[in-house]
């Protein structure tokens, strides 16, 4: 494999279950993104992981919860999600130059996304 | 904070026409510029990114795009579609300091006709 992945690619769910979302690199990269994709809106940065540590949390409600066991893995566990959550969920990672203070130079790479559906 | 304004949210446009999509930035700090492509079922890919030096910077599959800082502008060009250009382009803007936080446009769909 090479790349970003993630798995599954696709997902649907309940309300009430819990599910997680897994993603990989093998770019040797050290830091790792959680974006949400919705229609005719901005990709949403959700939660960013430096060095397996988390220097981003963007509001995100906590019916989403990050897990960065290294550097190559980045899960995002799901629970008692609302049907407005459905998007596409894009996994990122980047060679993030500085711990806490990064160059804003870095390319991004990105997973093909896992299209999540709540009913 | 910075934003990106993608005003078209589509472009349909021939195949060998030209074709322009176009990005706006706002920030009150020197910025980074990029431009992402999204293929069906895919996630986004570097197409090309303005960091400094020259102001137009050109993609290996014809794509160009010039910044220009008195009009805020980074517009993507190029001058002759194909087919396999069908896809959705977002336009990116990131600033120094801080983690590689990147905004993001809300995206242009570029549909080629034959």
């Amino acid at each position: 494999e090479t790349g970003v992945t993630q798995t599954p690619r696709h997902l649907v769910m309940g309300m009430t279950n819990k599910k997680s979302l897994k993603c990989e690199q093998h770019l040797g990269h050290n830091a790792m993104y959680w974006y949400k994709q919705s229609a005719k809106k901005p990709l949403e940065l959700m939660f960013v992981y430096s060095l397996e540590e988390r220097v981003e949390n963007n509001s995100v409600p906590s019916r989403f919860s990050p897990e960065c066991p290294n550097s190559s893995h980045l899960f995002l566990h799901l629970h008692t999600l609302q049907p407005e959550d459905s998007a596409l969920y894009l996994c990122a990672s980047s060679h993030a130059t500085k711990m806490t203070s990064g160059s804003g130079t870095d390319t991004q790479y990105f997973g093909p996304g896992t299209r999540l559906t709540v009913l | 904070a910075q934003s990106v304004t993608q005003l078209d949210s589509q472009v349909p446009v021939f195949e060998e026409a030209p074709v322009e999509l176009r990005c706006n930035y706002s920030s009150s700090v020197s910025v980074y510029l990029f431009w992402y492509v999204q293929y069906p079922n895919q996630g986004l890919q570097l197409l090309l990114k303005y960091l400094s030096g020259s102001t137009l910077v050109e993609s290996i599959n014809g794509f160009e795009a010039e910044f220009n800082k008195s009009q805020t502008s980074f517009h993507l060009r190029k001058p002759s579609v194909h087919i396999s250009d069908t896809a959705e382009y977002f336009c990116a803007v990131s600033i120094s300091g801080g983690y590689q936080k990147v905004t993001f446009g809300t995206g242009t769909k570029l549909q080629v006709i034959p």
